[in-house]
């Protein structure tokens, strides 16, 4: 079975400042990764899916970016963030037809 | 467009059972999910329905009638720790995408 891996489990950062949040999937082969977002008292919000190395689809233009540089690593960044980007950072893979979360990263911006 | 209805928030009695409405209206359709979210964690999966009817997991039973666009998630033999979010998503079927709902607070008092 897969294993997600997050990190860091939380943070605070100051506006303006960079950010990266880094997946990485165990006991799977070229899963499907997608990174959501969900503020607080909100429901989940996707980001970003990626079907493959290199292949990033955005779905809600904003300042944030994904990347995928290995076929198990999916990492989200920032230049600068901004207040509005504070919230709870869920990663996750579909195997078949269930879809799993990582832990999450849950992102304070000050 | 995309669209998932779920009640905002349901209170149920510890013994009881309930039922978690959800309604949906989406391009496609490729199966529709019931997580549970606990506060400050990360969704867990408890069901997929792809096919008209009852499917049964325990406690946890959930319904599909894919013509009306609706699937409940039914609860038995409440126990204080089912007290959590439900969220229902849809997988539009494109790209292996879900949609979620904003979620149903649930609430199991003694």
């Amino acid at each position: 079975s897969q294993t997600i891996h997050q990190w860091p489990a939380t943070l605070v950062q100051p506006v303006g400042s960079p950010l990266s949040l880094e997946c990485t999937v165990e006991g799977t082969s070229n899963p499907n990764l997608y990174w959501y977002r969900q503020a607080a008292g909100r429901g989940l919000q996707l980001l970003f899916y990626s079907v493959g190395i290199g292949q990033i689809s955005s779905e809600v233009p904003q300042n944030l970016s994904a990347s995928r540089p290995q076929d198990r690593q999916f990492i989200l960044s920032s230049k600068k963030l901004l207040l509005s980007d504070s919230g709870f950072y869920l990663c996750a893979i579909r195997d078949s037809y269930e879809q799993y979360f990582g832990p999450g990263t849950r992102l304070t911006v000050t | 467009g995309q669209n998932i209805d779920q009640p905002t928030e349901m209170t149920a009695t510890e013994g009881a059972i309930v039922q978690i409405n959800c309604t949906y209206q989406t391009s496609g359709f490729n199966g529709l999910f019931w997580y549970q979210q606990h506060a400050g964690e990360a969704p867990t999966f408890l069901s997929y329905n792809v096919l008209d009817g009852l499917e049964e997991k325990g406690r946890f039973s959930s319904f599909l009638s894919r013509s009306k666009g609706y699937s409940y998630l039914l609860l038995k033999e409440l126990q204080m720790k089912d007290s959590a979010s439900y969220l229902c998503a849809v997988d539009g079927g494109a790209t292996n995408k879900l949609i979620f709902g904003t979620g149903t607070l649930l609430a199991v008092q003694p």
